[in-house]
């Protein structure tokens, strides 16, 4: 079965500094997101991105985040200044269609970030 | 506010029995309501979608029941076997395909 990629699986920074987590979702899905899961607690959604453009967004993902697609296959996220409170594990997903014709998320297997 | 809650952080059961776990939610209506597995370190795995026009959905071993009346689904595993031992995730879906998940139940499966 087709995989979503995550890289790195583990990334440490120092608070305030600028982190950058990349996804590859499955090649022909069009919907892309971001979600996190803070140890012990449960997954919650941060974006969702169609078309090159955030379709939806949570009170989470403030200014310091951002999304891209800088080509036809990376996604990535971007956290610019890092706060000890967004140390989690961060998972990328896709799915190939979307609204009316809802299917299953695929998850990539995260990266774990520590901001220390 | 929407909320949802799976019925306890921690199912036990022995090998072979049937397990049920509950999603029950609030102030929502979703469009779909689906069932992921975590397992510990690992992004959630999609098990199965229900439908709000559906009453009941089976894969295998697995069943999912969705009453949109008393808001809840019912997620059973039956002859469970230790493999199936794992955090198991329900998620509302809304018709713009975000999906909201609950906390999760651990469910073990002792031999």
């Amino acid at each position: 079965e087709p995989e979503v990629t995550q890289t790195p699986s583990h990334q440490v920074t120092q608070m305030g500094q600028e982190v950058i987590l990349r996804c590859v979702p499955i090649s022909n899905h069009l919907y892309f997101y971001w979600y996190r899961q803070i140890l012990g607690q449960k997954v919650e959604f941060l974006v969702s991105f169609y078309n090159n453009e955030i379709s939806e967004k949570s009170e989470i993902f403030d200014d310091q985040f951002s999304v891209e697609r800088p080509d036809g296959s990376n996604f990535t996220l971007k956290i610019r200044s890092t706060k000890l409170e967004d140390s989690a594990m961060y998972f990328c997903a896709s799915r190939r269609l979307g609204t009316g014709n809802i299917e299953k998320l695929f998850f990539g297997s995260g990266t774990q970030l520590s901001v220390l | 506010s929407q909320k949802i809650e799976q019925n306890s952080e921690a199912l036990n059961i022995q090998e072979g029995k049937t397990a049920t776990l509950t999603c029950n939610y609030t102030n929502y209506s979703p469009a779909y309501l689906q069932w992921y597995r975590q397992d510990p370190g690992r992004g959630p795995v999609f098990l199965l979608l229900i439908r709000e026009n559906e009453k009941e959905k089976r894969k295998e071993r697995l069943k999912v029941t969705f009453d949109t009346t008393l808001k809840q689904s019912l997620f059973h595993i039956t002859a469970s076997q230790p493999a199936d031992s794992a955090t198991y995730l329900c998620a509302l879906v809304t018709n713009a395909g975000k999906s909201t998940f609950g906390d999760g139940t651990t469910l073990t499966v002792k031999p």
